[in-house]
């Protein structure tokens, strides 16, 4: 069974643009959730989206966005880059909504972004 | 709660056992989860305990868990170099809530 695909593997933009992260869960996942990775600040929890609808969020400001589609598939947005966005984004899929915790996450190798 | 503690660094020889430590921080937490992050690459789920147990084993890998003291620990027998990875341990309310990670390092 394939695991999380996180594409593209490296992006580098520059400070004011967006950019979109794509992340494909494993095959019958339909839980889909995005963390940040930083050296600062290690791993700090984006969102998690469940059968289209976000059902949770963590303290990120408003530029940070996303969406899940039908298929499980979620892309993540980042608007007006700022060069403290510079890190490694990992998407994290589960069979279910993660809930109390029972649903494990499977993560991917993540996008590394860079903001110049 | 903020932080899930972790030592930041073990250092072991090939063939003897790894003990990685955690505390974490809320006594509600459900499950507690230990990852491996090698370089270059996402987290690899190792193992996870659910709060009612003590232990787990899982071939190589035991989990011990202390709920009085809030202490979560991973040993790893019989280590070998492929082993030298990032460890993080996590502890679930609501989100996943990851301690700084263990580096541990491996010499022959």
């Amino acid at each position: 069974k394939a695991g999380v695909t996180q594409t593209p593997r490296y992006l580098i933009k520059t400070r004011g643009q967006q950019v979109t992260l794509s992340c494909s869960p494993i095959s019958g996942h339909r839980s889909v959730s995005w963390y940040q990775q930083t050296p600062g600040q290690g791993l700090q929890f984006l969102f998690e989206y469940f059968s289209e609808t976000q059902r949770n969020k963590g303290n990120f400001p408003g530029r940070f966005s996303g969406r899940q589609f039908s298929n499980s598939r979620s892309e993540m947005n980042v608007s007006t880059l700022e060069l403290g966005d510079s890190a490694l984004y990992l998407c994290a899929s589960s069979l279910d909504w993660t809930g109390q915790g029972q649903s494990p996450l499977h993560f991917g190798n993540g996008t590394r972004l860079t903001v110049t | 709660g903020e932080d899930v503690e972790q030592s930041l660094f073990l250092s072991v020889r090939e063939g003897d056992s790894s003990v990685i430590n955690c505390t974490y921080t809320d006594s509600s937490s459900t499950y507690l989860y230990w990852y491996k992050q090698e370089p270059g690459a996402g987290l690899q789920l190792l193992t996870y305990i659910f709060s009612n147990m003590d232990m787990k084993q899982d071939q190589r890998l035991t989990v011990l868990l202390n709920k009085k003291d809030k202490h979560l620990s991973l040993r790893i027998a019989d280590t070998q170099t492929g082993d030298s990875a990032i460890y993080f341990c996590a502890e679930w309310w609501g989100k996943l809530q990851f301690g700084a990670g263990t580096q541990v390092v491996v010499t022959p």
